[in-house]
């Protein structure tokens, strides 16, 4: 049963714009999610991460928004480059030490 | 940073055969790691969670004899998968993270073709 859904498989944006990427989870007892962006045949590299008490977090162009009575995150990449084109892996925990789950992933594309 | 390394990267085999990966936490220790298992175009399923001086957790539907564990010290878990099909191929990665901290950070990887 996937508790972290990413309904989109991909994305394409233009340079320049803003790329958002979504992400559901079913389980109220997380705690922890994470963004992950990861190239094929490579281990994930981590992005940005929020616990449930911030509704907030920014690091550059990289911004995660959670909204947790809807189980819901978003990933805001602005400006977007042509070097942000990667899988993003959207993950949560329920405590530190746990494993995390993650979504399947969404493909971004970033145009020249 | 945190440095999560795997060796190998990629290793072929013959089917029948038994395969070692390595996982070091380079500069960190890590009382935990967890092993997960990536097939084309899928999510990262988690396999088991490596607690070091302890036996593994594995997930439902993991095979325990045939994925062995071994959590020998703060920096070093290993997977080895033994008896290996084609079926096993796919691509196994690591991850670990610091003592109370959330976030993992996850090694490169590796690359399982087994003939």
């Amino acid at each position: 049963d996937q508790q972290v859904k990413q309904n989109s498989p991909s994305l394409s944006v233009q340079e320049g714009r803003i790329s958002i990427l979504n992400c559901d989870y079913t389980n109220s007892m997380f705690d922890y999610f994470l963004w992950y962006k990861k190239y094929p045949a490579e281990g994930p590299t981590f992005l940005i991460s929020i616990s449930s008490i911030k509704d907030k977090n920014e690091d550059g162009r990289f911004t995660v928004f959670l909204n947790k009575s809807a189980k819901h995150l978003s990933l805001h990449i602005v400006p977007s480059q042509p070097g942000d084109s990667a899988v993003y892996f959207c993950a949560a925990s329920s405590s530190p030490g746990y494993a995390l789950n993650f979504g399947k992933g969404t493909s971004l594309l970033v145009t020249p | 940073g945190a440095v999560v390394s795997q060796h190998p990267s990629r290793v072929i085999c013959k089917s029948g055969t038994s395969v070692k990966i390595e996982c070091r936490s380079l500069d960190f220790q890590a009382t935990t790691m967890f092993w997960y298992r990536q097939f084309p175009k899928k999510s990262l399923m988690l396999m088991a969670t490596s607690n070091e001086g302890s036996k593994a957790t594995y997930e439902q539907g993991v095979e325990k004899d045939k994925f062995l564990i071994n959590h020998a010290s703060l920096t070093l878990s290993t997977l080895t998968v033994t008896s290996a099909h084609p079926e096993d191929s796919s691509f196994y990665i690591c991850s670990a993270s610091r003592v109370y901290e959330e976030t993992q950070y996850f090694g490169p990887g590796t690359r399982l073709l087994v003939l």
